[in-house]
């Protein structure tokens, strides 16, 4: 079956360390797209990228950084620059915007 | 202005009830609307897509679009526990694609 993953589930970092998130989709979806949430909060949008090899600031990019060197594959790297790391992060891949997104099943990071 | 407005709830009903969630946006070039469930500490799933305005069923799940006003709903017929969740508006006018923050449903037994 076709989806989205999303490794680890869990993720414990401590402080000053830059830890990596991965996301693996096989879709065949050019986009790819980085979401933070918070408790109670809506999906803030990190990063997204359209095309490999290619990739974009969201609303919240500070902190954080990504690449995209397959179709398939789009890390996310929290950096110790990132002064509240503590939430749920959801990657999510589209075919084309108008059609929706598909999401995987998130990684909860915790700072210790 | 917000450019997606959602209720965020919490919304609880008893089990049977029917539950009307809403969603109001201010870009009028939004034709793409999507409903969709997340569940604690899962991923969003799409519930629902509509495209325009007009009604959509399917099985206990209703989606309206009113373009006019500017307001999409999401009604659920004869409510259960499993459909206790964060509900999710989202719209696209072909290349923005925006969510609104939710509204968290509790169906009680």
């Amino acid at each position: 079956d076709g989806g989205i993953t999303q490794s680890p589930k869990y993720l414990f970092r401590k402080e000053g360390q830059n830890v990596t998130l991965s996301c693996e989709q096989n879709l065949n979806h050019d986009a790819m797209y980085w979401y933070r949430q918070d408790p109670g909060q809506g999906l803030r949008l990190i990063y997204y990228s359209q095309i490999v090899n290619d990739f974009q600031k969201g609303d919240i990019a500070e902190g954080y950084s990504v690449s995209r060197e397959k179709k398939e594959s789009f890390p996310l790297t929290v950096t110790s620059a990132q002064k509240n790391p503590t939430a749920f992060y959801l990657c999510a891949s589209s075919r084309m915007t108008q059609y929706g997104y598909t999401f995987g099943s998130g990684t909860r990071l915790t700072v210790v | 202005q917000k450019e997606v407005e959602q209720d965020p709830g919490p919304l609880s009903v008893p089990e049977g009830a029917i539950v009307s969630l809403n969603c109001t946006y201010s870009n009028s070039a939004f034709q793409y609307f999507m409903w969709y469930r997340q569940y604690s500490r899962k991923g969003p799933e799409l519930l629902m897509y509509t495209y325009s305005s007009g009604n959509k069923e399917d099985g206990r799940f209703t989606a309206q679009v009113d373009k006019s006003s500017k307001y999409i709903s999401l009604f659920i017929r004869d409510s259960q526990p499993s459909d206790s969740a964060t509900y999710l508006c989202a719209m696209s006018d072909g290349q923005n694609f925006v969510f609104g923050p939710g509204t968290r449903l509790s169906v009680l037994p």
